[in-house]
């Protein structure tokens, strides 16, 4: 398996345009995850999916922000409109789910860049 | 709620040995990760530990859990330069939401 695949690597954009940020997890994993990275908050977890349905989107910062699971290989998170203060690394994460110690992988991220 | 903390920064001289030490408040049965993150990268499980052990050991690396005190720690024996990383602890639940909860990682400098 070529692991947790986001795209695009990078994304510049200008204020109040809309971004969309997208994640292929790894085959069989039941469980993905949004995280964004920046240098104040660190890693913070924005929403949790399990089986294809959110389970926690207690992180997702306000209505600006979307995200959907419409199968188990595709993810998008989207921001609109998108705020210079958006600006940070986007990581997304799979794993199996349940109670059993699992891995979460992550993917190699998306800097985003809101000018 | 939960919470995983950590210092920001650690310095060591190349040789030496690094401690890197969390805390964490969640007090159900959980595991709990340390995973590195190398410049422009994303995040790799490095080792992990269930919260009813109290040490583990996989070659240079030392896992240490004081569970009353709910401290965490990871030590590197000789600390290499390639050591260079953010390192992030994180906790999950096994039961519940089962969601992967980071600190905010600490940055590790190793000088030559």
């Amino acid at each position: 398996d070529a692991g947790v695949i986001q795209s695009p690597r990078h994304e510049v954009t200008e204020m109040g345009q809309e971004v969309t940020l997208r994640c292929k997890p790894i085959s069989g994993h039941n469980s993905l995850f949004w995280y964004r990275q920046t240098m104040m908050r660190g890693l913070e977890l924005l929403i949790y999916f399990n089986n294809n349905v959110p389970i926690d989107d207690s992180g997702m910062p306000e209505d600006r922000f979307s995200a959907k699971m419409p199968n188990a290989s595709f993810s998008t998170l989207k921001i609109q409109p998108s705020e210079p203060r958006d600006s940070a690394v986007y990581f997304c994460a799979s794993s199996l789910g349940g109670g059993m110690n699992t891995e979460a992988f992550f993917g190699q991220g998306t800097r985003l860049t809101v000018v | 709620g939960e919470d995983v903390e950590q210092s920001l920064f650690l310095s060591v001289r190349e040789g030496d040995s690094s401690v890197i030490n969390c805390t964490y408040t969640d007090s159900s049965s959980t595991y709990l990760y340390w995973y590195k993150q190398e410049p422009g990268a994303g995040l790799q499980l490095l080792t992990y530990i269930f919260s009813n052990m109290d040490m583990k050991q996989d070659q240079r690396l030392t896992v240490l859990l004081n569970k009353k005190d709910k401290h965490l720690s990871l030590r590197i024996a000789d600390t290499q330069t390639g050591d260079s990383a953010i390192y992030f602890c994180a906790e999950r639940a096994t039961s519940g939401t089962y969601k992967y909860i980071f600190g905010t990682g600490t940055r590790l400098k190793v000088l030559a």
